[in-house]
């Protein structure tokens, strides 16, 4: 299995902040990652796949970069609403894998 | 739109087997290149995948998990089937189905998901 690494677990920020969280994979997976905004009691909510495609209706503060086994989510002014837990998840090879998630929390 | 609709019970008992259904809407599971996976999430942990079936009935399965879960699709009815055996109580999760599709040379990654359904395990 690809071990999905994210850090840091907890980051503690202001509105208006740029945040950027990172997620390494134990191995390549090319471009093909993911990244998720949760909410308590939410289901996860798809932000960026394909590494830096945004998804339809996410905000443009949101951002993805990466290739090969290094990835990393930017949030380029923190909202109040963008207080939450991100994950990564490889769909590089089975089992798709996800990060442990980043809680981000305010300052 | 896609929606997804996680059912099933709210309480086993350890040793019994836990039988899910996610019924959605707005998509068809016999159009080339759509799959629907089963994630589930224990309280307060990260999410873990633990299943897939394909348009075509490919299935793939999570390694840890593959000899306690069954999924099957009912294309007339818009539902697929989770089952797992010999539940026990770190079995205790949200369990959420969610859609895939292929998006040009793009597929693995879950666009649309249900709003998940807890099952706790105990006797």
């Amino acid at each position: 299995d690809i071990q999905m690494t994210q850090s840091p677990s907890t980051l503690s920020a202001s509105v208006g902040d740029r945040v950027t969280i990172t997620c390494r994979a134990s191995q390549t997976i090319s471009s093909w990652l993911a990244w998720y905004q949760q909410k308590p009691g939410k289901a996860p909510k798809l932000l960026i796949y394909k590494a830096s495609s945004l998804e339809s209706g996410v905000p443009s503060r949101f951002s993805g970069s990466g290739s090969g086994t290094e990835f990393t989510l930017t949030i380029s002014s923190l909202q109040p609403d963008d207080f939450a837990t991100y994950y990564c998840q490889q769909y590089g090879s089975y089992p798709y894998t996800f990060g442990q998630g980043t809680k981000l929390e305010i300052k | 739109q896609i929606t997804l609709k996680e059912s099933g019970p709210t309480l086993v008992k350890p040793t019994q087997t836990l039988t899910l259904t996610c019924t959605f809407s707005g998509f068809s599971l016999s159009t080339s290149g759509v799959g629907v996976s089963w994630i589930r999430q224990p309280p307060g942990k990260a999410l873990e995948w633990l299943a897939l079936i394909y348009w075509d009935d490919d299935k793939r399965y999570s390694p840890s998990l593959k000899s306690r879960l069954t999924v099957t699709k009912d294309t007339s009815k818009n539902q697929v089937v989770l089952t797992m055996t010999n539940m026990d109580p770190v079995d205790t999760a949200t369990y959420y189905c969610a859609h895939q599709e292929e998006y040009g040379d793009s597929s693995g990654f879950f666009d649309y998901w249900g709003l998940g359904t807890l099952v706790t395990v105990s006797s």
